[in-house]
């Protein structure tokens, strides 16, 4: 069945870096962009950029320029999300989802929470 | 950057009552509009995209309405399985704004 499994949960100190992985299956993976989107606790839904797993190409939100890198591995299906110069407000659940242009998010990973705390 | 104004933030209805819920965009952004579901604890759902166009799978009492800057989403009948915090989304560029969410509660 289609689906994008993520990464385990993280607990890094201030001023780290976390790297989460989602991976695809069930599907083309090249033929939708993966989006990340964080929730942090009892708060609402934040975009943060996507990639394009085809070219590569990534578009990110302004907040998140500078801290967040996005990359792909074609031969595992697998979109990466790197945040760095972490701060204790980054703490928040991170998701990744799939969508096609056009079309909203249809697929979303399980979720990784990434708890920020020195 | 658009920003993505919902309305209410939360709100109490009866079971089988009619439940609209606004989205409203400081500019236009066509029909480039999603609906997202998510219960307590769980993971968003897409139930609509291009502003009413139902997503494969979910429940007809669902509809959504609108174009331009302002969007409705409603619930026909409203059921307990549909406790959840709904949110839309524009997505005709980046970046691909929520709206702050509305909580939907059975009275």
């Amino acid at each position: 069945q289609v689906q994008l499994v993520q990464s385990g949960a993280e607990v890094k100190k201030p001023g780290a870096a976390v790297k989460v992985s989602c991976k695809a299956s069930g599907y083309s993976f090249t033929s939708y962009d993966i989006n990340w989107v964080r929730q942090a606790t009892g708060q609402g839904l934040e975009w943060m950029g996507w990639m394009n797993p085809n070219s590569g190409n990534t578009a990110y939100a302004q907040k998140f320029q500078g801290r967040v890198t996005m990359t792909r591995n074609t031969s595992i299906s697998t979109v990466s999300m790197e945040l760095s110069s972490l701060r204790s407000e980054d703490t928040a659940v991170y998701y990744c989802a799939r969508r096609k242009a056009f079309y909203g998010m249809d697929v979303w990973g399980q979720g990784t929470t990434v708890t920020v705390s020195s | 950057d658009i920003q993505m104004t919902q309305s209410p933030s939360s709100l109490s209805a009866s079971v089988g009552d009619r439940v609209t819920i606004t989205c409203r965009a400081s500019q236009g952004i066509s029909n480039y509009l999603a609906w997202y579901q998510q219960r307590p604890g769980k993971v968003p759902k897409l139930l609509l995209y291009a502003a009413s166009t139902l997503q494969s799978g979910v429940p007809s009492r669902f509809s959504g309405s609108g174009s331009g800057t302002d969007f409705t989403l409603t619930i026909s009948s409203l059921q307990p399985e549909d406790v959840a915090t709904y949110y839309c989304q524009k997505y005709n560029s980046v970046p691909l704004t929520f709206g702050g969410g509305t909580k939907v509660e059975i009275k």
